[in-house]
């Protein structure tokens, strides 16, 4: 199926610190995986993206790792900041075609 | 360039009314796609037009839900005959064109239904 695994669902770190969130999905034609970040009451920004023929993007403090052969990829912030709380989705897709999302993290930076 | 618009940002309606809810995308995209978010929830697809096509409504419940992308103004997304479970966050995306996948999502509308 298209079904996408987060985790964890909550994670707390102190400012400063790195945060690591991680999916995993099962279908193997997925080539398309976005990070989007959401805070309360907003619209899901996106954040980052890597498609299938990239094993790794980096875009200032924020970096996504893919690893096909294990149908796993995740979000690494480094240098956190009080702005970085917020709920983080990932998603996976193939083409144009539908996102399916993950569960969410919720992410909360300790000042 | 005005990202992706929605309205109405919040929408009241009582069991058994209609709701509409309005989706212009970015300038020059051509792909929306409407997913809906329940509280505390992650996003699900509901449905994928492009100009007068809907492509994937696997997400569309049978009954009810419309939607539509005409030749000119908005995409809608119609529920009929509203339930307190249609109660949710509705968000709209829109993508560029075949070959670009990112999805730029709206504000949202949010429904309740009393």
């Amino acid at each position: 199926g298209e079904n996408v695994e987060q985790h964890p669902s909550t994670l707390s770190v102190q400012e400063g610190d790195s945060a690591v969130i991680k999916c995993t999905y099962s279908d193997s034609a997925s080539n398309y995986f976005p990070w989007y970040k959401q805070e309360l009451g907003k619209r899901p920004q996106l954040i980052i993206d890597i498609r299938s023929n990239v094993g790794e993007k980096k875009d200032q403090r924020i970096a996504v790792t893919l690893n096909k052969t294990a149908k796993h990829f995740s979000l690494h912030i480094t240098e956190t900041q009080p702005e970085d709380s917020a709920v983080y989705f990932c998603a996976r897709g193939f083409g144009n075609e539908k996102l399916t999302f993950g569960t969410g993290t919720r992410l909360t930076i300790i000042p | 360039n005005a990202g992706v618009m929605q309205n109405p940002r919040h929408l009241v309606r009582r069991r058994g009314q209609e709701a509409r809810l309005r989706c212009s995308p970015m300038k020059g995209h051509s792909h929306v796609y409407w997913y809906r978010q329940l509280p505390e929830e992650g996003l699900k697809f509901m449905v994928y037009l492009q100009k007068e096509n809907i492509i994937d409504e696997s997400g569309m419940p049978k009954e009810r839900f419309s939607a539509e992308f005409p030749k000119e103004g908005p995409s809608i997304l119609r529920i009929q005959q509203v339930v307190r479970g249609d109660s949710a966050a509705y968000f709209c995306a829109s993508s560029p064109r075949q070959g670009l996948y990112e999805q730029y999502f709206g504000p949202g509308t949010r429904l309740t239904v009393t």
